[in-house]
């Protein structure tokens, strides 16, 4: 089955930095990758969300970038905020159509 | 429009017990998806229900199921608790036209197995 590991496990960045989170994953049938967020003590919520077929998508100070001959895709947030402190989830989807999760990126914004 | 509701919030059992977790999806979403959540160890998942039917399904051991009935809502249930089994317990709705595309998560159930 598919098996996706995300790194860095925590990462500590000055309010305006930019901030880089970056998954592998196994199954290369794998077409579906989003990307979710989890402030403490909430839900997962989807911030982001890319297809095999794209390589690159953004969303005002969030982007995703994948690579497919190199199966890794990568979150990038520009300008962090405060208020970007939270966990943050990749995921692929593997070739039965389940969705596999990296162990998540706590991601803290120090002002 | 609600959002996906989870009930009960917290459970606290003992090893050996059963358990029943509540989910409802968002109105018009037909599919349901289970995921344990852990510290450390991510959303690691369950199963997901299309249309009352499994349609797919994790890695854990018999003694979790689950369901859904045709208003979408479903329950998932752990017998023979362990210690292991604590965990925060999140279903997710989807429109289910793909399996596992945009997922709107509960609250979720926390449990402590004692």
């Amino acid at each position: 089955g598919e098996n996706v590991e995300q790194h860095p496990s925590t990462l500590s960045v000055q309010e305006g930095d930019s901030a880089v989170i970056k998954c592998t994953y196994s199954d290369s049938a794998s077409n579906y990758f989003p990307w979710y967020k989890q402030e403490l003590g909430k839900r997962p919520q989807l911030i982001i969300d890319i297809r095999s077929n794209v390589g690159e998508k953004k969303d005002q100070r969030i982007a995703v970038t994948l690579n497919k001959t190199a199966k890794h895709f990568s979150l990038h947030i520009t300008e962090t905020q405060p208020e970007d402190s939270a966990v943050y989830f990749c995921a692929a989807s593997d070739s039965w159509g389940k969705l596999q999760f990296g162990a998540g990126t706590q991601v803290v914004v120090t002002p | 429009k609600a959002g996906v509701t989870q009930t009960p919030r917290y459970l606290i059992k003992t090893r050996g017990q059963q358990v029943t977790l509540s989910c409802s999806p968002i109105s018009g979403h037909r599919s349901v998806s289970w995921y344990q959540q852990t510290p450390g160890q991510g959303l690691q998942f369950l199963f997901e229900y299309f249309s009352e039917t499994q349609r797919n399904k994790g890695n854990f051991p018999g003694r979790f199921s689950g369901r859904q009935f045709s208003n979408s809502r479903s329950e998932m249930n752990v017998s023979t608790l362990e210690l292991g089994d604590s965990a925060l317990y999140l279903c997710a709705s989807s429109l289910g036209v793909a399996t596992n595309e945009k997922l709107f998560f509960g609250s979720g159930t926390q449990l402590s197995v004692l």
